[in-house]
């Protein structure tokens, strides 16, 4: 099965702050792969898709981008509300797999 | 608005199962796939597989293929995740996911968490 590594594990920024969320896939896994964020108590909610593609109603300040096995999330300017855990998600081959998370805080 | 409304937790024994419903509204139910996403106790998101209702296609998850079927009514639009043997380790919140027309997880359930205790 394909592993995504997600790093950092934790990621404390101060609000206005640029993120950088990076995913790593051990074997390619071309532009099949998403962005969710989970916020506490709630389920995941779809970000991007493609890799780069911003789900419907998804703020601008969030992007994605890369291909193959290095993907980044980046949250341009951070807002309070995006105090969240950040998963990605491959659908390139089964079993679809997801990453362990990136943890965001605001300072 | 598309919607899927989860069944209600349940407290289930070692070497039991449960069964959790999925209803969804808003949208033609036979046009999009189910997937069951689960999530232990602070942990991470684990995919446990997938449903065609068209079709009533499945993929599961090698870890739990034997212990797991997907089932979908279309007459009432409800998607059902059983488990058998269930042990303390399966112990989680369970989600539904719609696979959109992207081929994403684009609506989601608000969850059902299954406790596994003696």
């Amino acid at each position: 099965e394909i592993v995504l590594t997600q790093s950092p594990a934790t990621l404390s920024l101060s609000p206005g702050e640029r993120a950088t969320l990076s995913c790593r896939a051990s074997q390619s896994v071309s532009s099949y792969l998403a962005w969710y964020q989970q916020k506490r108590g709630q389920a995941p909610r779809l970000l991007i898709y493609d890799a780069s593609k911003r789900a419907t109603g998804i703020p601008a300040r969030f992007s994605g981008s890369g291909s193959g096995t290095d993907f980044t999330l980046t949250i341009s300017s951070l807002e309070p509300e995006d105090l969240a855990v950040y998963y990605c998600q491959q659908r390139s081959n089964w079993p679809w797999t997801f990453g362990q998370g990136t943890k965001v805080e605001i300072k | 608005q598309v919607q899927l409304v989860q069944s209600g937790g349940e407290v289930k024994k070692p070497g039991a199962s449960v069964k959790v419903s999925c209803k969804a509204s808003g949208y033609t139910f036979t046009t999009y796939g189910i997937s069951w996403v689960r999530q232990a106790p602070g942990q991470g998101l684990e995919w446990m597989g997938w449903i065609s209702p068209y079709s009533g296609n499945t993929n599961y998850a090698q870890k739990l293929q034997g212990r797991v079927t997907m089932t979908t009514d279309t007459s009432t639009s409800t998607a059902y995740m059983e488990l058998r043997s269930l042990r303390s380790d399966d112990t989680a919140v369970y989600y539904c996911a719609r696979i959109g027309g992207s081929g994403w997880l684009d609506y989601w359930g608000q969850g059902t968490l299954v406790t596994v205790s003696s």
